[in-house]
């Protein structure tokens, strides 16, 4: 069984203040690392899917890099605003059906 | 153009009762797929389709029956409810590929009591 690990559970930041978590995926038979914002009562949504080692992504705030040797991705949020309160989930593509192994997600909640 | 959608968005059933869950999407994906989620764990893939006419298993496929007559439509049958199916069913779909996003339909709440 394929083990992806998220970490941590669950964070509580500062309005304003900055923020990373970890992805650990095991590094073999890796195709891809995709990262998903889901926030309460709705579903989940691309942020960005990596494929090489060194990769780095940005979406406004939100940025990830991928270190496909050691099986990790950090996902880092700068300046965190309310709105960035979401269950953050990453899912690495590891076999050739496409299927995604997702992780448990860490759960940001930004207190104004 | 809808995207994913998914009915009903609540259900109650009775323990041994059966349902389907419906699933259909627009935007001529070939690669769909069944989740549910439970607290304190990852989407858990139920069964998947890599196009009409073919399914397989995912991780958690036992009580659940899938077909796939159309692209469009993959409609998830539980077979004889029981409490331990209660959870929260995602449908998605994803063209097909490592770098496909997962298009996630609006989820269906399912208590079985």
């Amino acid at each position: 069984i394929l083990n992806v690990e998220q970490s941590p559970q669950s964070l509580h930041v500062q309005e304003g203040d900055s923020t990373n978590f970890t992805c650990s995926f095991p590094s073999s038979n890796f195709y891809a690392l995709h990262w998903y914002r889901w926030e309460t009562a709705k579903s989940p949504e691309a942020l960005f899917v990596m494929t090489l080692n060194g990769d780095e992504k940005k979406k406004g705030r939100i940025s990830a890099t991928l270190n496909t040797k050691e099986g990790y991705s950090y996902l880092y949020i700068k300046g965190s605003q309310p709105e960035d309160s979401a269950t953050y989930l990453c899912a690495p593509s590891m076999d050739s059906n496409y299927q995604l192994i997702w992780g448990a997600g860490t759960k940001l909640i930004i207190k104004p | 153009n809808a995207g994913v959608t998914q009915t009903p968005k609540f259900q109650v059933l009775k323990t041994g009762q059966s349902m389907t869950l419906q699933c259909a999407q627009d935007m001529n994906h070939e690669y769909m797929s069944w989740y549910r989620q439970d607290p304190g764990m990852g989407l858990r893939l139920i069964h998947y389709s890599v196009g009409a006419g073919i399914t397989d298993q995912g991780e958690v496929p036992n009580g659940y029956n899938v077909s796939r007559s159309t692209t469009e439509d993959f409609p998830l049958r539980l077979l004889s409810a029981a409490p331990s199916q209660t959870s929260v069913y995602f449908c998605a779909s994803s063209s097909g590929t490592h770098l496909g996003e997962q298009y996630f339909g609006p989820g269906t709440r399912l208590t079985v009591t």
